[in-house]
């Protein structure tokens, strides 16, 4: 049980695009789901944590603006990156909480992205 | 604030021999401890967590790690590594109540090579 997706597991995009990533929950359902953001032999940084239903949270130094995240039921998050760019390209992991397992996060894939 | 300190970018082992992963942590209440191992461009794999009781904590592919309070640690170990093992080891932090308890704190993370 609680096996967390990640849709696409790469992508490549032209730079100016916009690119969706999907993270779905799929044997349980989570109140809160965490954006990460890793560099190469780097260790993840927190992007913005998101509940549904409600806006996400952002951290310190991170452009909601560029970095959408919409929260839109309880096994699905997405984070959409807006107009990409070349220092866009990352490992983007998502991670989902479940509450009363001593709020356990179980962690996506991840979502190579680069950018053209 | 939390913190998570692991001392060692990268650690050789042979293999058949022990291996040790070092962690240190800080946080101002009580801990919940993870680790997590990473393969290329994969996302983060569950190992083992200690929240409450036996120090000692036994996980998954035959690792362990024991909370030490006094040391404020919780290495990662093996009795025989093996060269499957090599990967991207991440020790993570949470407090158990209060502000803290609500995000993962992760260490730098160390790489782990198995030489045959």
């Amino acid at each position: 049980g609680a096996v967390v997706s990640q849709h696409p597991s790469r992508v490549i995009c032209k730079s100016g695009t916009s690119v969706k990533i999907e993270c779905r929950s799929l044997d349980f359902q989570a109140t809160t789901m965490f954006w990460y953001r890793q560099f190469p032999k780097k260790s993840l940084m927190l992007m913005a944590t998101s509940n549904e239903g409600s806006k996400a949270t952002y951290e310190q130094g991170v452009e909601k603006d560029k970095f959408l995240i919409n929260h839109a039921s309880l096994t699905l998050s997405t984070l959409t990156v807006t107009s990409a760019h070349p220092e866009d390209s990352s490992f983007y992991i998502c991670s989902a909480r479940v509450a009363g397992r001593y709020n356990e996060q179980f962690f996506g894939p991840g979502t190579r992205l680069t950018v053209l | 604030a939390q913190s998570v300190a692991q001392p060692e970018d990268q650690v050789n082992v042979a293999e058949g021999n022990p291996l040790t992963v070092k962690c240190t942590y800080s946080v101002s209440g009580n801990p919940y401890l993870f680790w997590y191992v990473q393969y290329p461009n994969r996302g983060l794999q569950f190992l083992l967590k200690y929240i409450t009781g036996d120090n000692l904590v036994k996980g998954s592919y035959g690792f362990e790690a024991e909370f030490n309070k006094s040391q404020t640690s919780f290495h990662l170990k093996k009795p025989s590594a093996l060269v499957s093992d090599s990967a991207l080891y991440f020790c993570a932090v949470r407090e158990s109540t209060g502000a803290g308890s609500y995000q993962l704190t992760f260490g730098k993370g160390t790489k782990l090579s198995v030489i045959p």
